[in-house]
């Protein structure tokens, strides 16, 4: 059964600061996903990562995929109160549309 | 494109009634997913359907729960008898294969209180 495991479950940050979340999964994967999930909200996509050593830059957030290690990070860069969110790493083994879900880190930046 | 859309928003009933979910997906998209989310445990798959046939369904927890999808714009999540324990929020989404990025498209979710 494929497992894809985040840590920090939580995360409490000041503004300004630098973070990374990890996102472990336990199987060969073709693609990894980033989802963000404001309160109350739906999810939004973040990022796709689609081969070892790709990543992914949008403002603060930096995504980048390891696959023999089978980890993926996202990195916040000089955090603000506006990235306070839940984010989800999500896989796709075997290049199938289904894909696994992480548990989810829930951010929250503090002014 | 308006996005995946389900309805309702909010659904509060009571325990033993039947609770009928609504979506319809991204003109286009040939796959569909339901999904269930609670603070316990998380976002589960449901069901998921590829051109209008059910593929996987082997997350709907009970018999209790069913998943239709008539057309190519069209899909119920249907739970009869409703319980307290089923309430949570539903999210619908759909995705388009053969593209490079196939992100699944999530609706805006119905909250779902069983009392």
């Amino acid at each position: 059964e494929l497992k894809v495991e985040q840590n920090p479950l939580f995360l409490s940050m000041q503004e300004g600061k630098n973070y990374t979340i990890y996102c472990n999964y336990s199987t060969t994967s073709d693609r990894l996903y980033w989802y963000r999930q404001d309160p109350g909200k739906s999810l939004e996509s973040l990022f796709v990562l689609l081969s070892n050593g790709a990543v992914k830059q949008e403002g603060r957030l930096m995504a980048s995929l390891d696959t023999k290690a089978r980890l993926s990070t996202l990195h916040i860069t000089a955090a603000v109160h506006d990235l306070s969110a839940t984010y989800f790493c999500a896989v796709s083994p075997g290049g199938y549309q289904k894909v696994t879900f992480g548990t989810g880190t829930k951010l929250q930046v503090i002014p | 494109d308006a996005g995946v859309i389900q309805s309702p928003r909010h659904e509060v009933t009571e325990m033993g009634q039947e609770v009928t979910l609504r979506c319809k997906p991204i003109s286009g998209h040939d796959y569909l997913f339901w999904y269930r989310q609670t603070m316990m445990r998380g976002l589960e798959l449901l069901i998921y359907f590829n051109n209008n046939v059910p593929i996987d369904d082997s997350g709907m927890p009970e018999d209790r729960f069913s998943a239709k999808m008539p057309n190519a714009s069209f899909s119920t999540l249907k739970i009869q008898p409703s319980e307290p324990r089923d309430s949570a929020v539903y999210f619908c989404a759909s995705s388009l294969s053969g593209t490079t990025r196939s992100f699944q498209y999530f609706g805006a979710g119905t909250r779902l209180s069983v009392l």
